[in-house]
């Protein structure tokens, strides 16, 4: 199953809205999405599983929706320290865990 | 609080063997969890490459199947990947992960191995 992320680079200020798609090549179980935030020099850090849930820590600014084959992640007011690097994740198949190739948050 | 972190050596001649293991501190490996390896070349997205579970049973990506092998140390409440024949394709950090729901809840701080004569 093929993740495609979109846009390439979203450039947004402090405050926006920031809508991020990912969209499989193939029907997506409702529970085996999940996206994670990465900084510089920094291992991803888990944002959102099973579409909508967010992990441990993660401010409700950050909210995951969608089915079947298109998902979004949504910041629903850039902070600062959000500019990062976003990946979805899709788990099932072959390979059992698949990435996204990634959407660049950068500040406007 | 889980925490993991990677060991091994930086570099690796090519047609070498990259050995890394996975130390897992402020819990047992001992779980229902599965434990994942995922690597980024520089520059790049992420590539899951493999998980193990406790008891030693696998699921590798097809991409890396001739070349990989993890193991896990139950005494040393570690686990490890082995990759054979490198290239300099192989050039990445390499991050150890803790498998939650159907994704990876805990992840190491990385380890860059360069592949290079």
């Amino acid at each position: 199953n093929v993740l495609t992320q979109s846009p390439g680079t979203l450039s947004l200020t402090p405050g926006d809205r920031a809508t991020l798609s990912c969209r499989a090549s193939q029907t997506v179980n409702s529970r085996d999405l999940a996206w994670y935030q990465q900084k510089p020099g920094q291992a991803p850090r888990l944002l959102i599983y099973g579409v909508s849930s967010r992990a441990t820590g993660i401010p409700d600014r950050f909210s995951g929706s969608g089915s079947g084959t298109d998902f979004t992640l949504t910041i629903s007011s850039v902070e600062p320290e959000d500019f990062a690097v976003y990946y979805c994740q899709q788990y099932g198949g072959s390979p059992l865990y698949t990435f996204g190739q990634g959407t660049t948050l950068e500040i406007k | 609080q889980v925490q993991l972190q990677e060991s091994g050596p930086g570099v690796v001649k090519p047609s070498g063997t990259l050995s890394l293991s996975c130390a897992v501190s402020g819990g047992s490996i001992i779980s229902t969890n599965w434990w994942s390896w995922v690597r980024q070349p520089p520059g790049k997205g992420l590539e899951w490459i493999g998980e193990i579970d406790q008891s030693g049973s696998t699921t590798y990506n097809p991409s890396f199947k001739s070349q990989v092998t993890m193991s896990v140390d139950k005494s040393k409440n570690q686990f490890s990947l082995i990759l054979t024949s490198v290239t300099a394709a192989d050039t990445a950090v390499y991050y150890c992960a803790r498998n939650g729901y159907w994704s990876m809840d805990v992840w190491g701080k990385g380890t860059t191995v360069s592949v290079s004569s």
